[in-house]
């Protein structure tokens, strides 16, 4: 299996302009996880999915972060307006049930620079 | 809330030294507990886990223990390789809800 496959890796934007990451998950997994890392917040949980529907997203500013997940195969991310403070690297994550005893297969994550 | 405490770093060792990472956590009933790693420039990967209590992960020379009367998990390795220079994070999850809560991270430097 190829593993969860993100994109693009690296993205430098200006500020104010619209900007969306793309994931997609191991096949078969139910659940996809956004996360953002900064070195200030550490690990911060964005959103998740199950079977691709939203659970949770009261990690997101949701004035200008929105969350996709049009089938089992494909997520998005999008930031509109982008703001320097979302400079971070942003992971993707899928796994399958039963959650507490499947590990989180991670991409290796899109790092964004907002100037 | 439920939550899990680490240790804070950054940690330097120089290589065949002793490992142990601390890990602490919060939360009712009975969590099952996770160490990841993720090395630079990648996403965070499964090191081992326990499901309940007594079990004993282990992998790659790795181990913890899932001790619930201390509600640790600490993890240990008998002799460190440059190559294990990364950042750790320990993690719970629990039956009664569909997210993953890690810690803060600790960053781990072996020099030769």
């Amino acid at each position: 299996d190829a593993g969860v496959i993100q994109s693009p890796r690296h993205e430098v934007t200006e500020m104010g302009q619209e900007v969306t990451l793309r994931c997609k998950p191991i096949s078969g997994h139910d659940y996809l996880f956004w996360y953002r890392q900064t070195m200030m917040q550490g690990l911060e949980l964005l959103v998740y999915f199950n079977n691709k529907a939203v659970m949770d997203d009261s990690g997101m500013p949701k004035d200008r972060f929105s969350a996709k997940m049009p089938n089992a195969s494909f997520s998005t991310l999008k930031i509109q307006p982008s703001e320097p403070r979302d400079s971070a690297v942003y992971f993707c994550a899928s796994s399958f049930q039963p959650l507490y005893n499947s590990p989180l297969h991670f991409g290796n994550g899109t790092r964004l620079t907002v100037t | 809330g439920d939550s899990v405490t680490q240790m804070e770093g950054p940690v330097t060792l120089s290589e065949e030294a002793f490992l142990t990472i601390n890990c602490t956590y919060t939360a009712t009933g009975y969590p099952s507990l996770f160490w990841y790693v993720q090395y630079p420039g990648e996403g965070l990967q499964l090191l081992l886990k326990a499901t309940k209590a007594d079990d004993k992960g282990s992998n790659k020379g790795f181990e913890a223990t899932y001790r619930k009367e201390t509600t640790s998990f600490h993890l240990e390795k008998g002799s460190v390789q440059v190559s294990d220079s990364a950042v750790y994070f320990c993690a719970l999850t629990k039956t009664s809800y569909d997210k993953v809560i890690f810690g803060p991270g600790t960053s781990l430097s072996v020099i030769p």
